[in-house]
C-alpha cells in the first residue's frame, strides 16, 4: 500500500476553515484515500474517504489532485471539537490500513 | 456508521496473567476484524487481521503465541494477551471491516487501555 505524508501539526482559528494536506505520490490507480480522526484515548473516526473525484460529505470535504499524488482534507468551519489527530491513509486491494504519523490539528479559541 | 464496541475498556493486570478483551460488531456482520496497538503519543500499529472462522494473519514482529486472536462468528473477535507483562501495557483497539453498499468501510471501536503492573 503507498505511504502517505502529513505535517505533523497545524493550527487553525475556531471558525475558520482547516485545510489538511497529505502527499501520497507513489498511489496506484485502484487505491482510495481515507480520512480518519483520533480524538484522545478514543478509536479512530471515520471522515470521508475517495478515489479521484472530490468528495464532500456533512464532517469535510476531500478534494484529491488530478494526478492523485496528493489531496487535502478541508474542514470548512472548524470547532475546538475538531481538535484531534488526523491520519490520512492509502488503501489498496487488501483490507488492511496502515496508519502514518498523522497531522495533529489544534483548533484555536 | 456503524458500531463497534469493545470490553472492557479499561483494565489492569498483575504481569504474568492473561488478559481477554472484546471486540463486537453491534449492526453489521464483519467478515474481517482488525486488532491495533498504540503507544503513547505514537501511531496506531496493525497487528493482526482476523477473518471469521479461520486463523488470524499476524503482521511481521508480532508474536502469535503471546497475542491469541479468535475470530468464532461474525460479530465477535478476541485478543488475548498472555502471559503480560508492563511492556505490553497499550491502547489495544479492534476494527471490524464489511462492505457498505459498493464501497469497503471500517469501523473502529473505541480502545482498550491495558495496564500491566
Amino acid at each position: 500500500d503507498a505511504k502517505t505524508t502529513q505535517p505533523p501539526s497545524m493550527d487553525c482559528a475556531e471558525g475558520r476553515a482547516a485545510n489538511l494536506p497529505c502527499n501520497h505520490s507513489t498511489i496506484s490507480g485502484n487505491e482510495y484515500v481515507y480520512w480518519y480522526r483520533q480524538i484522545h484515548s478514543q478509536g479512530p473516526q471515520y471522515i470521508i474517504h475517495g478515489l479521484k473525484n472530490n468528495e464532500t460529505n456533512e464532517m469535510a470535504s476531500l478534494i484529491i489532485t488530478e494526478d492523485r499524488k496528493s489531496s487535502t482534507l478541508i474542514l470548512p468551519h472548524a470547532t475546538l471539537r475538531d481538535t484531534a489527530v488526523y491520519y490520512c491513509i492509502v488503501k489498496g486491494t487488501g483490507n488492511q490500513f496502515y496508519f502514518g504519523t498523522g497531522t495533529s490539528l489544534t483548533v484555536i479559541p | 456508521g456503524a458500531v463497534v464496541s469493545q470490553h472492557p475498556s479499561r483494565v489492569i493486570c498483575k504481569s504474568g496473567t492473561s488478559v481477554k478483551i472484546e471486540c463486537r460488531s453491534l449492526d453489521f456482520q464483519a467478515t474481517t476484524m482488525f486488532w491495533y496497538r498504540q503507544f503513547p503519543k505514537q501511531s496506531l500499529m496493525l497487528m493482526a487481521t482476523s477473518n471469521e472462522g479461520s486463523k488470524a494473519t499476524y503482521e511481521q514482529g508480532v508474536e502469535k503465541d503471546k497475542f491469541l486472536i479468535n475470530h468464532a462468528s461474525l460479530t465477535l473477535s478476541t485478543l488475548t494477551v498472555t502471559s503480560a507483562h508492563p511492556e505490553d501495557s497499550s491502547f489495544y483497539i479492534c476494527s471490524a471491516s464489511g462492505l457498505a453498499g459498493a464501497t469497503y468501510e471500517q469501523y473502529f471501536g473505541p480502545g482498550t487501555r491495558l495496564t500491566v503492573t
